[in-house]
């Protein structure tokens, strides 16, 4: 079964310096595919980046970049130059299997970042 | 309005109520997802939908139901309720696609549900 670890539950961070948030997965499949998602206090899911486990280049999204290190399954989100709105839960996720087009996703337990000025 | 909406966004309800949360997708998908986000508690998959057809039913109990009239709407029935019940329910939609699609999940802003 697929498994998603986030082991930081809080992390605090000055404004404007960089922030790497822990993932790491596990999976048996040859093909899968990983997010990042953003959950503000207000409750929606923000997708951020994503990475398929074939991508041989690590994806970049404007400040978020993921750092893939495919043999030690991990999936690390970098947000690059902190802002005061990062502040908010950040949710890694692996997609585990598709049925008739619809994809489940299994989430990690989450990391509360909290950007300070 | 464009996205994922859901209705309303805050419930509370005693254990014998019937209620029922409402999401509608302005974006085209056709598969749609139920799920549950408790305190200190991964994200939960209820239900899963593909073209109006539920695909995936992850041993929630009875007192909850889903209904997908079309592929823009998804509803969840409550009924009898218990206050562990209470929660952030979250709906999704996504395209329906192949295994190396890049495309995810789009999330509406959830109803936060108290069960008294």
């Amino acid at each position: 079964a697929q498994k998603i670890t986030q082991t930081q539950p809080g992390m605090f961070v000055q404004e404007k310096e960089a922030v790497t948030l822990d993932c790491t997965y596990d999976t048996s499949d040859q093909s899968y595919g990983l997010f990042w998602y953003k959950q503000p206090s207000s409750g929606e899911m923000i997708f951020l980046i994503y990475q398929g486990s074939y991508d041989e280049q690590n994806a970049t999204e404007g400040r978020y970049s993921l750092n893939f290190q495919k043999a030690r399954k991990s999936a690390n989100l970098v947000i690059s130059a902190s802002q005061l709105g990062d502040s908010a839960m950040y949710f890694c996720a692996m997609r585990s299997v598709i049925i008739q087009g619809a994809q489940k996703l299994v989430f990690g337990q989450g990391t509360r970042l909290t950007i300070n000025p | 309005e464009t996205g994922v909406t859901q209705t309303p966004r805050h419930l509370v309800m005693g254990m014998t109520n019937k209620k029922s949360l409402k999401c509608e997708q302005h974006l085209g998908h056709n598969a749609m997802y139920w799920y549950k986000q408790s305190a200190k508690k991964p994200l939960e998959l209820m239900f899963v939908y593909s073209l109006e057809e539920r695909v995936e039913n992850n041993s929630v109990p009875s007192r909850f139901s889903p209904e997908c009239p079309n592929s823009s709407h998804l509803f969840l029935h409550l009924h009898t309720l218990q206050p562990e019940d209470s929660a952030l329910y979250l709906c999704a939609s996504s395209p329906r696609k192949g295994l190396t699609s890049t495309d995810t999940q789009y999330f509406g802003p959830g109803t936060r549900l108290t069960v008294l």
